[in-house]
């Protein structure tokens, strides 16, 4: 079974530019997260999709940021335009259903640098 | 006052010894507690989850949580090279959002 799964893996794009994160989660799996850690910080959650709703996006630095759930298959995160400050790694998890202790399920990031 | 708490280490123990790390967490209504592995440059992988006061041994690794005093580690026994990582605490208030320490690095030398 596949895993999760991040496109692309690497990005470095100039201050203002426009990127767009894709995250596939592994198939059948409702719920999405996103993550972001930036250097030398801790992950931190920027939101949760159950299916394509959001059902969580307390952690979403600001409105540069722009996350989407079509179809509630795979997600998107776009940032326009884009800081140096959001540099960093972008995670995203999948996990199966609706209980809260299940295990979240991470891709291998994408590495962001905004120079 | 962070919100999840670890010492970013490095600790260093050798091969075979028991590795005990640590975390605190700032949130009284805390109910969902986890240690994930994550190597150098790699995603995080969920090893254990814990969820009530006491220990939870799951082969080499024991999970011990202590709510009174907002602490929860884990134990690494007969420590290997193979363990080396970064060990991230992660704790859920409740819903689906983790908060995440910044991790303590671990070197298991042989």
């Amino acid at each position: 079974e596949a895993g999760v799964t991040q496109f692309p893996s690497h990005s470095v794009i100039e201050k203002g530019q426009t990127v767009t994160l894709r995250c596939d989660p592994i198939s059948g799996h409702d719920n999405l997260y996103w993550y972001r850690r930036v250097m030398g910080k801790e992950i931190k959650f920027l939101l949760h999709f159950v299916k394509e709703s959001k059902q969580d996006e307390s952690g979403m630095p600001n409105n540069r940021f722009l996350a989407e759930r079509t179809g509630g298959t795979y997600s998107t995160l776009k940032v326009q335009p884009a800081e140096l400050e959001d540099s960093g790694v972008y995670f995203c998890a999948s996990s199966q259903g609706v209980a809260r202790q299940e295990t979240q399920y991470f891709g291998p990031g994408t590495r962001l640098l905004v120079l | 006052q962070k919100e999840v708490e670890q010492n970013s280490g490095p600790l260093s123990v050798p091969e075979g010894a028991i590795a005990s790390l640590n975390c605190t967490y700032s949130d009284r209504g805390s109910q969902s507690f986890f240690w994930y592995r994550q190597y150098s440059g790699k995603s995080p992988e969920l090893i254990m989850s814990i969820y009530s006061n006491g220990d939870k041994e799951d082969g080499r690794f024991t999970a011990q949580l202590n709510k009174a005093s907002q602490y929860v580690s884990l134990l690494i026994r007969d420590s290997q090279p193979s363990d080396s990582a970064t060990y991230l605490c992660a704790v859920s208030a409740g819903g689906f959002k983790t908060i995440f320490g910044a991790g303590t690095r671990l070197f298991v030398k042989a």
